[in-house]
């Protein structure tokens, strides 16, 4: 079945530091692939999207682009800041032909000052 | 335009009682998803609704737990007999749309604990 894998975290970087957050998925078809962003006791943000193959979502700085011949979605951001801290969720839609999301696991990201 | 809002947000049942949690979806939004997040967990997928109609309920336990979105008034989710293991935080969200590709918007969650 279709399934996203997340790396482990936590991840913690200084701010300003550059960041990635990798995603794979396997799916059949055409998914779509999201990140979402989860901030301490909030529920789950959209941060960006992406509907076709080599399609880049880009919002607030972070970035990812829809690689389906690797079948990743990396996130990426050139310069973290302390306000970025927060758990972030790569999903993808598709199954069944409608909108259900399927998540990875999480990955939490703490940035200090 | 009001987002997606649940109630209660927090939630305390003994084991054995009912938990359910009500979720009003963003004005025009006819389509409604819940997911169950476990500690330090990801979300999983438990049901897709539409107006009086359930499209997809295969993340759901066959017993003890049931939705349904009437056409008036709020989706509702019933889980009968609580377990201590159903304990977790529950989203719901909305979109104007079931197609692949639309966003989903998630409301804030309830948490429901089981003593």
């Amino acid at each position: 079945g279709n399934s996203v894998t997340q790396m482990e975290g936590p991840v913690t970087l200084s701010e300003e530091a550059f960041l990635t957050i990798n995603c794979t998925y396997t799916a059949t078809g055409y998914p779509s692939l999201f990140w979402y962003v989860q901030y301490p006791g909030e529920g789950l943000q959209l941060l960006l999207k992406a509907t076709k193959a080599d399609d880049k979502g880009s919002n607030k700085g972070f970035e990812a682009t829809y690689r389906k011949e690797t079948t990743s979605f990396h996130l990426e951001k050139g310069s973290v800041q302390v306000s970025d801290s927060a758990v972030y969720f790569c999903a993808l839609s598709g199954s069944g032909g409608y909108n259900k999301l399927i998540f990875g696991a999480g990955t939490r990201l703490a940035v200090h000052p | 335009n009001a987002g997606v809002m649940q109630n209660p947000r927090h939630l305390v049942r003994r084991r054995g009682q009912e938990a359910r949690l009500r979720c009003s979806p963003m004005k025009g939004h006819s389509h409604v998803y819940w997911y169950r997040q476990l500690p330090e967990e990801g979300l999983k997928f438990m049901v897709y609704l539409q107006k009086e109609n359930i499209i997809d309920e295969s993340g759901m336990p066959k017993e003890r737990f049931s939705a349904e979105f009437p056409k008036e008034g709020p989706s509702i989710l019933r889980i009968q007999q609580v377990v201590r293991g159903d304990s977790a935080a529950y989203f719901c969200a909305s979109s104007p749309d079931g197609t692949s590709g639309y966003e989903q918007y998630f409301g804030p969650g309830t948490r429901l604990t089981v003593t």
